[in-house]
């Protein structure tokens, strides 16, 4: 199957700081790609879906200005979380696929620990 | 209505037995239900999936069968390993959109 890429698969940063995260197809071109936030234990949440060339769309009750999406390319969507605070640690996933309707590819996802 | 119900949270099942999940929906413009395989702090991975215009689908030891006037599907793992120890999820979209609904999950222990 196509392979999506997560980096950094592992980042600590320090409150009020900005993380970015980012989410490549590497052996294919996904004109969407979706963002998905997993506390521990719990299941995924659907942050946001992110098309190339056009804003994000968010889902209800994501703060679009604290998790910005940018989707630049057909093989690079971008994650930053603005400001982190202790409670945005959690686990991102990205997920893409190369058409639509399609098979649904996940990347190996970044775990985000806010000090 | 977009809500996907999983049910047991949990599992323990020896080895070679049989796991059975469960999935409800309630949104009849789902048309598409994939069941994902996660690893502790790995991205979940598509283990097979089923449209509603069949009731069964087996691939190796995994089987989707599914009811549409139940608005249910289930998961069997046939043979359970301890390999297959793992949180399973089920998921449900409409084909036009991608956007995955997810079930809240089962954490599944297979012991030798």
């Amino acid at each position: 199957g196509a392979v999506v890429s997560q980096h950094p698969s592992r980042v600590i940063c320090k409150s009020g700081t900005s993380v970015k995260i980012e989410c490549r197809s590497l052996d294919f071109q996904a004109t969407t790609m979706f963002w998905y936030r997993q506390f521990p234990k719990q299941s995924l949440m659907l942050m946001a879906t992110s098309n190339e060339g056009s804003k994000a769309t968010y889902e209800q009750g994501v703060e679009k200005d604290k998790f910005l999406i940018n989707h630049a390319s057909l093989t690079l969507s971008t994650l930053t979380v603005t400001s982190a605070h202790p409670e945005d640690s959690s686990f991102y996933i990205c997920s893409a696929s190369d058409r639509v309707p399609g098979e649904l590819f996940f990347g190996e996802g970044s775990r985000l620990t806010v000090l | 209505q977009q809500q996907v119900k999983q049910s047991p949270q949990s599992l323990i099942v020896q080895k070679g037995g049989i796991s059975i999940i469960n999935c409800a929906y309630e949104n009849t413009a789902f048309d598409y239900f994939p069941w994902y395989q996660q690893f502790p702090g790995k991205g979940p991975a598509l283990l097979i999936a089923i449209r509603p215009d069949v009731s069964e689908k087996k691939e190796g030891r995994f089987t989707i069968s599914f009811n549409k006037s139940a608005k249910q599907f289930s998961l069997h793992i046939m043979d359970s390993q301890p390999g297959d120890s793992a949180t399973y999820f089920c998921a449900a979209t409409t084909d036009n959109t991608d956007k995955l609904i997810f079930g809240t999950g089962t954490r599944l222990q297979v012991f030798p």
